[in-house]
């Protein structure tokens, strides 16, 4: 299993671009590397998936280096409504499930 | 498709006493879990069921906890003797099981507190 490390918090103001970057050293070759986006008693809601370089949805982007040891999900013009726990996940567990770690808190600053 | 449900989404109960909680997956989705979430935690991993076969059980899920998919459609999962420890919010997630591709959809979850 790849561990990820992401920073606790952050903090942006609105409309600013925030790029939360996770470190997964060991990932796998067939790891994909999936974020997902937790309000307050809320689950967790899928926001992107990706395996190498970049990839966009109308919510998101993910960069994706050559050696795939880190990704960094990228949020643009961020409103307040971002506010929101996010998790880098990476590869499965022993098993079938997937790895949680406790995320990057973001806080978007009027 | 209305998403994951899950019910109740609270429930207050007293130390020693049994609750479940019931969760239906998306109808499409073969695959179902169960996390536990406490306060500033990331999920953790309880267990999870490939149709109806519980495939993978935590050590987090002691014997005080039995989760259940009878004919491999809604689940349930049975805190018996509950403990103060217990007081999370317990989520249900279902995904398609699509190998390394596989995202999970989550219900809202269940705040349980054990007073």
């Amino acid at each position: 299993l790849a561990k990820t490390t992401q920073p606790i918090s952050m903090d942006s103001y609105e409309g600013q671009e925030v790029n939360i970057t996770c470190s997964h050293n060991n990932i796998a070759t067939n790891d994909y590397i999936t974020w997902y986006q937790q309000f307050p008693s809320q689950g967790p809601r899928f926001i992107i998936q990706g395996y190498k370089t970049k990839v966009t949805n109308e919510v998101a982007s993910l960069f994706i280096p050559a050696d795939r040891k880190s990704s960094t999900l990228s949020l643009p013009r961020v409103s307040l409504s971002d506010t929101a726990v996010y998790y880098c996940l990476v590869g499965r567990n022993t098993g079938n499930q997937f790895y949680f770690g406790t995320g990057t808190s973001l806080t978007v600053i009027p | 498709d209305t998403g994951v449900s899950q019910d109740p989404r609270h429930k207050i109960t007293k130390r020693g006493q049994n609750v479940t909680f019931r969760c239906d997956p998306i109808s499409e989705h073969n695959r179902l879990y169960w996390y536990r979430q406490t306060l500033g935690q990331g999920p953790e991993f309880l267990t999870y069921f490939q149709n109806e076969a519980q495939l993978e059980k935590s050590r987090l899920l002691s014997d005080r906890f039995s989760a259940e998919r009878p004919k491999g459609s809604f689940s349930t999962l049975e805190i018996q003797r509950t403990e103060q420890g217990d007081s999370a919010m317990y989520l249900c997630a279902s995904s398609l099981g699509s190998g390394q591709t596989d995202r999970y959809t989550f219900g809202s979850g269940t705040r349980l507190t054990v007073v």
